[in-house]
């Protein structure tokens, strides 16, 4: 079974504070890797789909990086405010693009 | 534009009755459909995905099944629910015109399912 991993489980941060979660994952066989931010009561929304080892992708104060040969993802967020609390999930695509695998989510909650 | 629709949002079934949830697609042809389940404090799990008509691949044994009698339509059902069954489901579709994976997958709202 594919294991893809994301840590911390949840994290609480003050308004203003920049923070960053990993996204764990297989490094053979490797297709592309998304980040989705989940909001509660709304459907999951990609942020980023990275394919190439090396990528770095940006949106607005949230950014990520890609490392394909080590298997790892990081998500950064700058100057997090309250409307960045959501559950941040990571997915592995393998197989061709016919298969998303998600990890467990990081669940962010900015303070005000 | 494309939309995906899944129904009913919520749903109390009783233990041991049938499931049937509805997902379907618009604006787009051929898409790759999904089923994933988020059980209580946990992870997305994919249950099922399907590339084409008739063409159903299991990720994990379970009491559920899944249909596509149609390109945009997706079904997941059970004969008897268990109250293992419970828990948040997500109806997905992603492009088939890019077979790298380099376009996002897009969700419906969800079905909260409770089996009491």
């Amino acid at each position: 079974i594919l294991n893809v991993e994301q840590s911390p489980q949840s994290l609480h941060v003050q308004e203003g504070d920049s923070t960053n979660f990993t996204c764990s994952f297989p490094s053979s066989n490797f297709y592309a890797l998304h980040w989705y931010r989940w909001e509660t009561a709304k459907s999951p929304e990609a942020l980023f789909v990275m394919t190439l080892n090396g990528d770095e992708k940006k949106k607005g104060r949230i950014s990520a990086t890609l490392n394909t040969k080590e298997g790892y993802s990081y998500l950064y967020i700058k100057g997090s405010q309250p409307e960045d609390s959501a559950t941040y999930l990571c997915a592995f695509v393998m197989g061709y693009g016919q298969n998303f695998v998600f990890g467990p989510g990081t669940r962010l909650s900015v303070l005000p | 534009s494309q939309t995906i629709h899944q129904w009913p949002a919520t749903l109390v079934q009783p233990v041991g009755s049938p499931l049937s949830l509805e997902c379907t697609v618009e604006g787009t042809s051929n898409p790759n459909l999904y089923w994933y389940r988020q059980a209580a404090g946990r992870g997305l799990q994919l249950l099922f995905y399907s590339v084409g008509i008739g063409q159903i691949s299991s990720e994990v044994p379970q009491n559920l099944s899944a249909s596509r009698p149609q390109d945009r339509q997706f079904i997941l059902s059970s004969k008897k629910l268990l109250l293992s069954d419970s828990g948040f489901y997500l109806c997905a579709w992603s492009p088939r015109t890019d077979p790298l994976g380099n376009t996002e997958a897009f969700f419906g709202q969800g079905t909260r399912l409770t089996v009491v």
